[in-house]
């Protein structure tokens, strides 16, 4: 079956802009995390959903980042106010069950703000 | 607390050597841990996966890694490199107790084979 999706793939953005990032989950997959990858660095945990409740969102760096997934499949992570600090990989992954370790990672989107 | 340290950003190999990539874990309890390899512009992929069954587990590409409690290391290994296992590698670790529990992962070292 098709594996996690992200849309879109790049994204350029101009600081003060706001931006959407889509994830589609596995289907089926009840959790389903998003992850900020900086350059040179490894993926630092922003937030987590158990179907379409956000159980953890002590990742998320400011009040500008937002995320949701109201029918607990398809979720989006929103930033407002884009800065150039914001300019980063951003990767959803989902699993199978609450409590499952392994997670299926989508290829993220680079989002990079001018 | 969880935490894992990678030592070497960067290494290289030639072509059949073998391949070392090092992670020393941190953790307040006993700790699943994985790695992961990401190729350029792609997500993550995992490779193996410790949950405190067998300490020497086998991977995906040759890959196997080995958990020593009294080292606090889980390093990846194989023993002859590919030109296509060139990629960046992500230790990753996570508390083995129920539930949900958050994934951390280290900064990733990025691997070189030389023709």
């Amino acid at each position: 079956g098709a594996g996690v999706s992200q849309s879109p793939r790049y994204k350029v953005a101009k600081r003060g802009q706001d931006v959407a990032l889509r994830c589609d989950p596995i289907s089926g997959h009840v959790s389903l995390f998003w992850y900020q990858q900086a350059l040179g660095q490894g993926p630092e945990f922003l937030t987590y959903f158990q179907n379409e409740a956000q159980l953890d969102k002590s990742g998320l760096p400011s009040d500008r980042f937002f995320a949701e997934r109201p029918e607990g499949s398809v979720s989006t992570l929103k930033i407002q106010r884009t800065q150039q600090e914001d300019s980063a990989v951003y990767l959803c992954a989902s699993s199978l069950v609450s409590g499952e370790r392994e997670q299926f990672f989508g290829p993220g989107t680079r989002l990079t703000v001018l | 607390a969880q935490s894992v340290t990678q030592l070497g950003s960067h290494v290289s190999v030639s072509e059949g050597a073998l391949v070392l990539l090092r992670c020393n874990y941190s953790s307040s309890v006993p700790p699943y841990l994985f790695w992961y390899v990401q190729y350029p512009n792609q997500g993550l992929q995992l490779l193996l996966k410790y949950t405190s069954a067998a300490t020497l587990v086998k991977g995906i590409n040759g890959f196997e890694a080995e958990f020593k409690k009294s080292e606090t290391s889980f390093h990846l290994t194989k023993p002859s490199a590919h030109m296509s296992d060139a990629a960046e590698y992500f230790c990753a670790v996570t508390p083995n107790s129920g539930g949900y529990q958050k994934v951390t992962f280290g900064i990733g070292t990025k691997l070189q084979v030389i023709p």
